[in-house]
């Protein structure tokens, strides 16, 4: 199985300061056959679901704001937020889907003000 | 889109559980469908898979040989039968879509509020 790695566990960022949340994968997760990044980031706030987004490393879902960027190739990851809001206070996830099943998680990043 | 889940409750070990999931809003018979859970303050767990036919299915380790997914399209619902709980799988179940290219599942889209299943004697 592919192991996800996040780092750090938790992180506190000043409003409008720009966040970094890592990822590692334990294997590639491109596939050189079409050059993508089996890679997706979730959001899920207190008491809430998690919510898409960004997939395939660096393609944002569709009403995700644009302060929301992903980047990285291969093993190494990064889930950047460009100016910190209130409203994303929330922990964060990264899933590898390039082996799947079983597909994985990270362990999480909890984000706070 | 709405995923409703519903069935969770207190179940002793070694004992059963059916939840299920309402679909609602998408045409439920071309997506494939997942159960994720979540154990109480910690992180995502993938449980289990069914592709939009039900032609494949596929499940966690932790899990296989005691869950069993299905679905039915006619009446958008998705289940999860659990036997044999443990202790471990103690966790808010999710009922979620995904986003299926081939015949495997790959990131998630839409995700329910969850159903908390607790396992204790």
């Amino acid at each position: 199985d592919i192991v996800m790695t996040q780092s750090p566990d938790s992180l506190a960022v000043s409003l409008g300061e720009r966040a970094t949340i890592n990822c590692k994968s334990s294997q590639t997760v491109l596939h050189i056959y079409n050059n993508k990044n089996y890679l997706s980031w979730y959001q899920q706030k207190p008491g809430q679901p998690p919510k898409l987004l960004i997939y395939w490393a660096s393609t944002r879902e569709s009403g995700v704001p644009d302060r929301f960027s992903g980047s990285g190739s291969g093993t190494d990851f990064t889930l950047t937020i460009s100016s910190l809001q209130a409203e994303d206070v929330a922990v964060y996830y990264c899933q590898q889907y390039y082996r799947s099943p079983p597909i994985t998680f990270g362990q999480g990043t909890r984000l706070e003000i | 889109v709405q995923l409703v889940e519903s069935g969770g409750g207190l179940v002793k070990p070694g004992g059963s559980l059916r939840l299920s999931c309402a679909a609602s809003g998408f045409t439920f018979s071309n997506y494939g469908m997942n159960w994720v859970r979540q154990a109480p303050g910690k992180g995502l767990e993938w449980v289990s898979s069914i592709s939009s036919s039900s032609s494949y299915v596929y499940y966690a380790d932790s899990v296989e040989g005691r869950f069993s997914i299905s679905r039915d399209n006619g009446k958008n619902s998705l289940y999860l039968q659990m036997n044999s709980l443990r202790a471990e799988d103690t966790a808010v179940y999710y009922c979620v879509r995904d986003v299926t290219i081939g015949t495997t599942p790959y990131y998630f889209d839409y995700w329910g509020q969850g159903t908390l299943v607790t396992v204790s004697s």
